[in-house]
């Protein structure tokens, strides 16, 4: 059992550039989200989805596109990086609802 | 709007007790959370309780709630060095959300 897996680890991208977030879980949870974690700003919530097919924007969501085409998947897409978006991001999931979440060991991104 | 405050550090001795500190602002939260991060890694869920609770107790984890003042506070009995890690609490305004406050860096010192 893996868990919530994320990659990549660690990514460094130009100003204006696209790239792709991957998230996968093993655990058959419904609910999948994506936060951004940031010096003295705690976890805030990018995106969610409470099952295949149905995503929602959370707190912070420009910038991002989510999409939920399976279960197990829900990819984070960056489609031109501003160095704003520099950042820890998180993905989490649960069998449903935002409660007990389980967590990815996180994706370290650096926009120059 | 939801906000989550606590106070970003504390520094306790090692076999001290550590109180950590949240206020939050929904009052319909039915649960409320408490997540560890250790370096380098995600959030883990610590401990969490029913908003009808005052108190929950588990080994050295103490959850005491304030819905009055809204505020929740998580006491650490004797304190160890593995213990060093930030701690977020969260409230969950509706089924969907889960709301983090800023975390408080725990450093343990022998």
């Amino acid at each position: 059992n893996a868990g919530v897996t994320q990659t990549p680890k660690f990514q460094v991208l130009k100003t204006g550039q696209s790239m792709t977030l991957q998230c996968a879980q093993d655990m058959n949870h419904e609910y999948m989200s994506w936060y951004r974690q940031d010096p003295g700003m705690g976890l805030r919530l990018i995106h969610y989805s409470v099952g295949a097919g149905i995503t929602d924007q959370g707190e912070v969501p420009n910038g991002y596109n989510v999409s939920r085409s399976t279960t197990e998947d829900f990819p984070l897409r960056l489609l031109s990086a501003a160095p704003s978006q520099t950042s820890v991001y998180f993905c989490a999931s649960s069998p449903s609802g935002a409660n007990v979440l389980t967590f990815g060991a996180g994706s370290r991104l650096t926009v120059l | 709007g939801e906000d989550v405050e606590q106070s970003l550090f504390l520094s306790v001795r090692e076999g001290d007790s550590s109180v950590i500190n949240c206020t939050y602002t929904d009052s319909s939260s039915t649960y409320l959370y408490w997540y560890k991060q250790e370096p380098g890694a995600g959030l883990q869920l610590l401990t969490y309780i029913f908003s009808n609770m005052d108190m929950k107790q588990d080994q050295r984890l103490t959850v005491l709630l304030n819905k009055k003042d809204k505020h929740l506070s998580l006491r650490i009995a004797d304190t160890q060095t593995g213990d060093s890690a930030i701690y977020f609490c969260a409230e969950s305004p509706d089924t969907d959300k889960l709301i983090f406050g800023t975390g408080t860096r725990l450093q343990v010192f022998p």
